[in-house]
């Protein structure tokens, strides 16, 4: 069974540049499109955007000035950069598979928080 | 941008049907995808492609999809049913809905 694990820093200043990576275990990174999707306190979700094992990605236009992901299929990984944050970023970030464009997310990280302050 | 709508809250008592709706423009022409978030866990897919169930789901959950409305049905509702419930639809990128809050009473 396929599972997925963020890790990064839990904490991000101010106007700095947020760098989580997914890491891909018991099944692989092929095949599969791969996405950042956050969850403010309290709030619901929202998608960040994908990337496919072959390196296309498709962001949130809303983010997609300050996002960069990035595939490393020889460590079964897959990266959010977000830069220039705010509070407004302050969320859990979960990683997620899905089989294609518009298919449901089938597999998903436990999420990770991070906190924006300074 | 696209956005989906569903209600804030829906209560229903143990063992009955409940029905939560997700509504976006010509939704029926998109595929949508339900979860389930409990409190404190990661979101499960439990409706894709309007109908289908994952493995693992238990078949008291169901979709449909048409026009501008989705809908999300438990069928004899358990308790461990209380959880957040998001719907999702592709419009050039993915888009999720507001959640709705189900209530076992």
């Amino acid at each position: 069974q396929v599972q997925l694990q963020e890790s990064g820093p839990g904490l991000v200043k101010p106007s700095e540049t947020l760098s989580l990576t997914c890491t891909v275990s018991s099944g692989s990174i092929s095949s599969y499109y791969w996405s950042w999707i956050r969850q403010p306190p309290g709030k619901g979700l929202e998608w960040i955007g994908y990337i496919y094992y072959s390196g296309n990605t498709n962001y949130n236009p809303s983010l997609k000035s300050r996002v960069t992901i990035s595939v490393d299929t020889s460590k079964n990984q897959f990266s959010l950069k977000l830069s220039s944050v705010t509070a407004a970023d302050t969320a859990v970030y979960y990683c997620a598979r899905h089989v294609a464009e518009s298919y449901g997310m089938d597999v998903w990280g436990q999420g990770t928080t991070v906190t924006v302050s300074s | 941008s696209y956005e989906l709508t569903q209600p804030p809250s829906v209560s229903v008592s143990p063992g009955q049907t409940a029905s939560i709706t997700c509504s976006g423009d010509k939704l029926g022409d998109k595929f949508a995808s339900w979860y389930q978030q409990r409190p404190g866990q990661s979101p499960v897919l439990v409706i894709y492609q309007d109908t289908k169930r994952p493995s693992g789901i238990p078949e008291r959950f169901s979709g449909s999809n048409s026009g501008n409305t989705a809908t999300l049905t438990i069928s004899g509702t358990q308790a461990m049913d209380e959880a957040d419930y998001y719907c999702q639809a592709w419009d050039s990128g993915y888009v999720f809905g507001t959640g709705t809050k189900v209530t076992v009473l």
